[in-house]
Order: C-alpha cells, then sequence, then structure tokens
C-alpha cells in the first residue's frame, strides 16, 4: 500500500507567520491523466472535515488563497502563508491513486 | 447545499454487529462513489471502505476487509455500513464522506460523525 508520512506532528507558529506542512509519499502519486491524486484536509473540534486543496495544488471553492499545496511526484507540501487564528487545527494529506486510500498521519497546528 | 448525516452508533459488546446509516442530500447522490473513513478516539484519520457510484466495484482496507461491508441504496440516497465481530480496536467516529466524481477524486464533503463504541 502507498504509504503517507507527515513528519511533523506538531508546529508551533504564531498568529500571521507562515507554515509548510509536508507529505511525502512511499510511491509516485502521478496518474495517467497527468494529475496528482493528493489532497489536504483540515479538521477542527465542532466542525466537518473540510477539504483544502486536490490534485495537490487546486484550491476547492470558498478556501483562502492564503493556503497553497505545491508538490509532485511523492513530495507534497501544504503552506499557509499569515496564519489566522480559525487555521490552527489538525491537517492531513489524503492519497486517492491507489486502493487502499491511505492518510498522513496529522499535522496539528499549535499556537506559540 | 450537499449534507451528509451518519447514524447508527453506540456502545456495542464484542463480537456483535452494528449498522451504520449515511443519508445524503444537495447533490444527485448516483451520480458519486462514497466512503466510510473513521478516527479512534486521539488518533488520525483513516480510510475504511469506498464503493463506486454504481456499487460496481467496494474497495476495503485491510483492518475490516472480511468483517465490514458498504453498500448503497440509491434510491434512499442511502450509504451503509454493515460492521460485523466488532473488536474493541474498532472503537471511533465514523464518518461518510462524499467522493468529488464517480471514481477517483477526492472527498470533497463529509459528514458531521458517529460514534462507534465496542466494550464489554
Amino acid at each position: 500500500q502507498i504509504m503517507l508520512t507527515q513528519q511533523a506532528e506538531s508546529l508551533w507558529i504564531s498568529p500571521g507567520e507562515r507554515v509548510s506542512i509536508t507529505c511525502r509519499a512511499s510511491q509516485s502519486l502521478l496518474y495517467t491523466d497527468g494529475k496528482h491524486y493528493l489532497s489536504w484536509y483540515q479538521q477542527r473540534p465542532g466542525q466537518t472535515t473540510k477539504a483544502l486543496i486536490y490534485h495537490a495544488s487546486v484550491r476547492t471553492d470558498g478556501v483562502p488563497t492564503r493556503f497553497i499545496g505545491s508538490g509532485s511526484g511523492t513530495e507534497f507540501t501544504l503552506s499557509i502563508e499569515h496564519v489566522q487564528p480559525e487555521d490552527f487545527a489538525i491537517y492531513y494529506c489524503l492519497q486517492t491513486l491507489k486502493s487502499p486510500l491511505t492518510f498522513g498521519s496529522g499535522t496539528k497546528l499549535e499556537i506559540k | 447545499e450537499v449534507q451528509l448525516v451518519e447514524s447508527g452508533g453506540g456502545l456495542v459488546q464484542p463480537g456483535s454487529s452494528l449498522k451504520l446509516s449515511c443519508v445524503a442530500s444537495g447533490f444527485t447522490f448516483s451520480n458519486y462513489g462514497m466512503n466510510w473513513i473513521r478516527q479512534a478516539p486521539k488518533k488520525g484519520l483513516e480510510w475504511i471502505a469506498l464503493i463506486y457510484y454504481d456499487s460496481s466495484n467496494k474497495y476495503y482496507a485491510d483492518s475490516v476487509k472480511g468483517r465490514f461491508t458498504i453498500s448503497r441504496d440509491n434510491s434512499k440516497n442511502t450509504l451503509y455500513l454493515e460492521m460485523n465481530s466488532l473488536r474493541s480496536e474498532d472503537t471511533a467516529m465514523y464518518y461518510c464522506a462524499k467522493h468529488s466524481e464517480a471514481l477517483m477524486g477526492y472527498f470533497d464533503y463529509w459528514g458531521q460523525g458517529v460514534m462507534v463504541t465496542v466494550s464489554s
């Protein structure tokens, strides 16, 4: 199965700073259609899990432009510029290229 | 507005069975793949099952294969997860999530989840 590694369990940052969360796949997530099947999700207490980024770099509808997805092949990054108070949450990457679908272990963004 | 509402959770004994439901609204349910994902207390997300839009294919995580069955009734806009031979390690919040496309894609909408506790 494809393993996704999010090395940072927690990241401590101050509001207004920029942060990057990495996700490394055990094999390429590039499909024959030229798209990477890697997406990013935000989980906040009391709210439904929210999709932020799909195909590695495409923001979903309504997601602020401060959320930026990048990467290709096996290395992917979710960057958040000028972190806002509501961004302190847990972030997961997910690969939907091949079954079993797999999530990264999650990275919790915490206030410094 | 897309809504996914799970139900059917509860406290059950090890070895017993339970069937979860997820009622969908706000989109054409029969056009999209659907998933079940779970999250054990204080743990990360674990995908457990996917069903294609037309039920032609079903996929499972190894941890539930042979014990859990995903199904859907497109006439009722409802997704199901039948769970048998439940173990303590199946204790988790269970979420249904919509696929963004019929087959591949990402999980564009999630439900609020339903809690399943397996304990004697």
